[in-house]
C-alpha cells in the first residue's frame, strides 16, 4: 500500500518569510496530491491539490510542486501571515477513490509575528 | 448553511460501553467517511460509504461499526471491542464517490475513555 512521509513535523517562521513542507510517497500509481489545513480547533479544509499531469500549481500565496520521478511533492507558502499558523496535512492517492487516500502525519506551522 | 455536523463535540465513556457518534450532512453528497486522528499520526480511514445502504471497511475498522440508512446520515459506533478508543474522530463527505476530490470535514468529536 501507499506510504506517505511528511517533514518537518513542526516549523516556525518569521512573519513575511516563506515556509516549505515536503512529502514523499511510495506508490508510483498515485496521481492525486491534496493539501489540507487544520487551524486549531477547526475542521481540516482543502487548500490546494495537484494531479500528476501538472508539475506545479499556484493559488495566490500558496503553491504546490510535484516531482513524479522522485516521488515527492511540496507545499510552498510565501509572505507568511499569522493566519497561516495551522497544521498542514499532505495526502497521496489514485485518481479514483477518496477512500484510497493516504495522509501524512502533519506539520504544525507557527508564524512568529 | 450547508455543511457537515458532528455531535457530540466531546464525549466521555466508561470502559466496556458502546458509544455512537453522529454525522449529518446537507450537501447532498453521496460519499461519506469516518477518520480517526491521533497525535503525531495522519488521518486514518475507519469506514466509508459511497451510497445509501452500502459501506466498506477502511484501514482500521476493527472495533467500529457504521450504518447508512439515509443519504445525509452516517453514524459511527465505537464498540467495547475497540482496544484504544480515545481519539479525535472526523467525519467527511465528498461529491463523487468514484473519483477523488475535495473532502468536506465536520468539526470532529473527541472521545475519551475513562
Amino acid at each position: 500500500g501507499e506510504n506517505v512521509e511528511q517533514h518537518p513535523s513542526t516549523l516556525s517562521v518569521q512573519e513575511g518569510d516563506s515556509a516549505v513542507i515536503k512529502c514523499t510517497y511510495s506508490d508510483s500509481a498515485s496521481n492525486y496530491f491534496p493539501w489540507y489545513k487544520q487551524e486549531l480547533g477547526k475542521r481540516p479544509q482543502l487548500i490546494i491539490d495537484i494531479r500528476s499531469n501538472v508539475g506545479e500549481k499556484k493559488d495566490q500565496r500558496i503553491a504546490v510542486t510535484l516531482n513524479k520521478t522522485a516521488k515527492h511533492f511540496s507545499l510552498h507558502i510565501t509572505e507568511t501571515q499569522p493566519e497561516d499558523s495551522a497544521v498542514y496535512f499532505c495526502a497521496a492517492g489514485p485518481n479514483f477513490g477518496n477512500e484510497k487516500l493516504t495522509f501524512g502525519t502533519g506539520t504544525r506551522l507557527t508564524i512568529i509575528p | 448553511d450547508g455543511g457537515i455536523t458532528q455531535s457530540p463535540k466531546y464525549l466521555f465513556r466508561k470502559e466496556g460501553q458502546n458509544v455512537t457518534l453522529s454525522c449529518e450532512q446537507n450537501l447532498n453528497h453521496d460519499a461519506m467517511y469516518w477518520y480517526r486522528q491521533d497525535p503525531g499520526q495522519g488521518l486514518r480511514l475507519i469506514y466509508y460509504s459511497q451510497i445509501v445502504n452500502d459501506f466498506q471497511k477502511g484501514d482500521i475498522a476493527e472495533g467500529y461499526s457504521v450504518s447508512r440508512e439515509k443519504k445525509e446520515s452516517f453514524p459511527l459506533t465505537v464498540t467495547s471491542a475497540q482496544k484504544n478508543p480515545t481519539a479525535f474522530y472526523l467525519c467527511a463527505s465528498s461529491i463523487a464517490p468514484a473519483g477523488t476530490g475535495e473532502l468536506f470535514f465536520g468539526e470532529g468529536s473527541r472521545l475519551t475513555v475513562l
